[in-house]
This record gives structure tokens, sequence and C-alpha cells, in this order.
């Protein structure tokens, strides 16, 4: 089975700072993988995905990811953090069109 | 752009009563997930719909929870009765296809229910 765990429940960063969400991945074949973000009360909306193409993928709003087989990681970074960033960030993985959601981080953003 | 809708966005009700949702997917998409999602944590798929016909529901507890999408297009979660246990947000998401593991699926707002 596919599953995925994001290591910090919990991130803070600084405005302008740089933001790195982790999460690694367990699969027995090349996985499809996908970062969600979710503000508050809202629904999810897909930053971007990795489907065996290029292993650093470019999503929106300034956020990419790099896929690393040997590490079985796909963590999410941005250069610079702003306000409207602090969000709800989801790791997700999927097997045929069934969606697995690691735990969440959350990511908080100090002026 | 296109957008999933559903309504309401918010619902408040007592246990032992009935509630529904309501969920209109992306014009042309065939699938249909219906996700709870309990607060602090990530969706849970409840139902997976292609075209009118379920093609998953064994996370859906059949002893009080009914889902349909008769014309193939839009879809109504129902709840009832409803217990304590059910507040979370009801997610639905569409995608065009199915079976392909890299296809993006697209989340409406979502419905949070409290039950009091």
């Amino acid at each position: 089975a596919q599953s995925v765990t994001q290591l910090d429940s919990h991130v803070s960063v600084s405005e302008g700072t740089p933001v790195l969400l982790r999460c690694n991945y367990s699969s027995s074949y090349s996985p499809s993988l996908f970062w969600y973000v979710q503000h508050p009360n809202k629904g999810l909306q897909l930053l971007l995905k990795y489907t065996s193409a290029a292993t650093l993928v470019k999503g929106i709003n300034g956020f990419e990811a790099e896929f690393k087989k040997s590490e079985t990681s796909f963590h999410l970074t941005k250069p610079s953090a702003h306000m409207s960033d602090a969000a709800e960030y989801f790791c997700v993985t999927s097997s045929g069109n069934m969606l697995t959601f690691g735990g969440g981080t959350r990511l908080m953003v100090k002026p | 752009e296109a957008e999933v809708a559903q309504s309401p966005r918010y619902k408040i009700t007592e246990k032992s009563q009935a509630v529904a949702f309501w969920c209109d997917p992306i014009s042309g998409h065939a699938t249909l997930y219906w996700y709870r999602q309990i607060l602090g944590q990530g969706p849970e798929l409840l139902v997976q719909f292609q075209d009118e016909s379920v093609v998953d529901d064994s996370q859906l507890p059949k002893d009080r929870f009914s889902a349909e999408r008769l014309k193939g297009v839009d879809s109504t979660l129902k709840i009832q009765p409803a217990e304590l246990g059910d507040s979370a947000m009801y997610l639905c998401a569409s995608s065009l296809l199915t079976g392909l593991r890299e296809e993006t699926q697209y989340f409406g707002p979502g419905t949070r229910l409290l039950v009091l």
C-alpha cells in the first residue's frame, strides 16, 4: 500500500525567509505525488504534482518540489514566504485514483 | 476557471436529524468523490462515482450515510440520523477520467457540518 508521511505537523517561518515542508513516501512502484494547500475553511487547491516526468516540479505561487527516489522524499519548498502562504499543506499520493493524504503541515508565517 | 460547487457552506444540526449536502462537479468530469475531513486531519474518501455508478463506497457508513448521482452530474450526500461524531468538513471533488493515478482531483470549498 502507498502512504505518505509529513514529518512536521507545524512549521513557523518569518516573512521573506525560505519555506521547507517535508514529505516522505512509501510505494512499491513509481508513485504519483501531489501537494495541496488548504486555507482556513476553504477547499483544497492543487499546488503541484509529480508524475515521473521531471524530478523538479514547479507549482503555483512560487512553490516547487523535488522528487528524490533515493531518499523517498518529495519536499515542498519556496524561496521566500509570504503572509498569504499561511495555511495547511497536504502531501498526497495516489493509487489508481484513490488519494491518500498525509497528516498535514500547518505553516505559520510571522511578520 | 471552472470550479466544483458545494452547498450549503455551513450546516448546524441536532443529533438524530437528517442532513443533506449537494455537489456540482466541473462540467464534463465523469468522476466525483465525497471526502470527510475531521478537524486536524487529512481528508478520507467516503464514496466515488463514475458517471452515475458507485465505484467505491467501502468507507461509507451505510447504516446512516447515502450518496447518489442520479443523472451522472450533480450529487447528494445524506446523513440520517446525524451523530455527534459526524461533525466534520465534507469535501466534494471531481476529475475528468478514472483509473489514472496521476490525474488531478479538483476540490470544492466544502460543507462544514456541526452536530449538536
